[in-house]
């Protein structure tokens, strides 16, 4: 079974500063993939950056990039530039490769990010 | 778009009754997922399908169940609702690839209270 942890329950920073939440998981699969995903007041989940276990190189998109580690089994969310848009709670999750995904997601706690303004 | 629809998004139901959320996505995704989301807890997963008429169990499947007729739609059932049942219901759904499109489309949530 996969574990997913992430240990800042809540994090605040001001306006145009870079935060970075982290993300360890537990598991014994080889292929798989991670994910931040994004939700706000909305509620509606949004996915923020994936990232495929077999790429070496970290994913981007726009202002928010990752920093896989494989071996230490850590996937943290970088955020340049936080805007107040950024305000929401985060959550990292994993899919192993083999099953077509059929399994579903397994999800951390979540964090909640606060942007200041 | 992906458009995955719950059906309520606010829900207040009594202790002992039968409960019934219902999910409907448009893009005819094989798999389909209920979860659970409470304060400090994260995404749990109660149930999951992946092709019609087949269910299989998530983590926490207890005072649940679920029905699948039609590939669209997903249905979850509190056979007789209980307090510590009041949360957030999350549904959603995806492609069974395994594939470099893998990820989920998630539904906007139902927040059912019993009382």
């Amino acid at each position: 079974a996969q574990t997913v942890t992430q240990s800042q329950p809540e994090m605040s920073v001001q306006e145009a500063e870079t935060v970075t939440l982290s993300c360890t998981y537990d598991t014994s699969e080889n292929n798989y993939y991670l994910f931040w995903y994004k939700q706000p007041p909305s509620r509606q989940m949004i996915l923020v950056i994936r990232q495929e276990a077999y790429k070496q190189q970290n994913a981007t998109e726009n202002r928010f990039s990752v920093n896989f580690q494989k071996a230490a089994k850590s996937f943290s969310l970088k955020i340049s530039d936080s805007q107040l848009g950024d305000t929401a709670m985060y959550f990292c999750a994993f899919i192993p490769y083999s099953g077509g995904g059929a399994d579903g997601l397994t999800f951390g706690k979540g964090t909640h990010l606060i942007i200041q303004p | 778009d992906v458009k995955v629809t719950q059906s309520s998004r606010y829900l207040v139901k009594r202790t002992g009754e039968k409960v019934f959320l219902e999910c409907v996505q448009d893009m005819d995704h094989e798999n389909m997922f209920w979860y659970r989301q409470d304060p400090g807890l994260g995404l749990r997963l109660i149930y999951f399908s992946y092709d019609v008429k087949m269910k299989e169990k998530g983590d926490i499947p207890e005072g649940y169940s679920v029905s699948r007729e039609k590939k669209e739609r997903f249905s979850l059932i509190l056979e007789s609702a209980s307090t510590n049942q009041t949360s957030m219901y999350l549904c959603a759904s995806s492609f069974q690839t395994g594939g470099a499109d893998e990820k989920l489309f998630f539904g906007s949530g139902t927040q059912l209270s019993v009382l």
